[in-house]
């Protein structure tokens, strides 16, 4: 069965600096996808970047960028310039057709924005 | 708006009791699926679908059962609620898990069994 772990309970950074969200997965097949879902305060899951495991290049979203390293099956998150309102609960989530079609999430890293 | 829709979004049961959360997605979304939050364990897999009439279970089903007899209605039932049940409930669909914006999830139940 695969696996997604965090090994962050909970990162601090101040305002405007740049944090780095750890996540690593275990796997056996070769094609799947990565997620990075936000949940705020108000619980609702806000997708926040994906990476297709096929594709080298690392996905990027305004403030928010990956490193894929498929190899070391490692998936982190940088939130650069970090706002207020990025504070929240961070889940690392794996998903691959080839078992249960739904995701498979980390525990989860709670972020915090020191102003 | 569309978008996935859950009810109740707050209950409390008795041990012992059934109900069902009712989970609605007017996205025309094939895959749908159900997961409960508990503190430090993220979201995890209770029952999914990838179409009407199609479902299976997924890494905690126990005490949960499900049934898909629309496109756009997914619900989940507890036949006998057990404090062990108490949980935020999150239900999800998408169009296909690896395309597009993968998952849209639905706002949770957070449901209590005393």
């Amino acid at each position: 069965a695969q696996t997604v772990t965090q090994s962050q309970p909970e990162m601090s950074v101040q305002e405007a600096e740049t944090v780095t969200l750890s996540c690593t997965y275990d796997t056996s097949e070769s094609d799947y996808y990565l997620f990075w879902y936000k949940q705020p305060p108000s619980r609702q899951m806000i997708l926040v970047i994906r990476q297709e495991a096929y594709k080298q290049q690392n996905a990027t979203e305004n403030r928010f960028s990956v490193n894929f390293q498929k190899a070391a099956k490692s998936f982190s998150l940088k939130i650069s310039d970090s706002q207020l309102g990025d504070a929240a609960m961070y889940f690392c989530a794996y998903y691959s057709g080839g078992g249960a079609d739904g995701l498979t999430f980390g525990k989860g890293t709670h972020l915090i924005i020191q102003p | 708006n569309a978008g996935v829709t859950q009810t109740p979004k707050f209950q409390v049961l008795k041990t012992g009791q059934s109900m069902t959360l009712q989970c609605a997605q007017d996205m025309n979304h094939e895959y749908m699926s159900w997961y409960r939050q508990d503190p430090g364990m993220g979201l995890r897999l209770i029952h999914y679908s990838v179409g009407a009439g199609i479902t299976d279970q997924g890494e905690v089903p126990n005490g949960y059962n499900v049934s898909r007899s629309t496109t756009e209605d997914f619900p989940l039932r507890l036949l006998s609620a057990a404090p062990s049940q108490t949980s935020v409930y999150f239900c999800a669909s998408c169009y296909s898990p690896g395309q597009g914006k993968g998952y849209t999830f639905g706002s949770g139940t957070r449901l209590t069994v005393v």
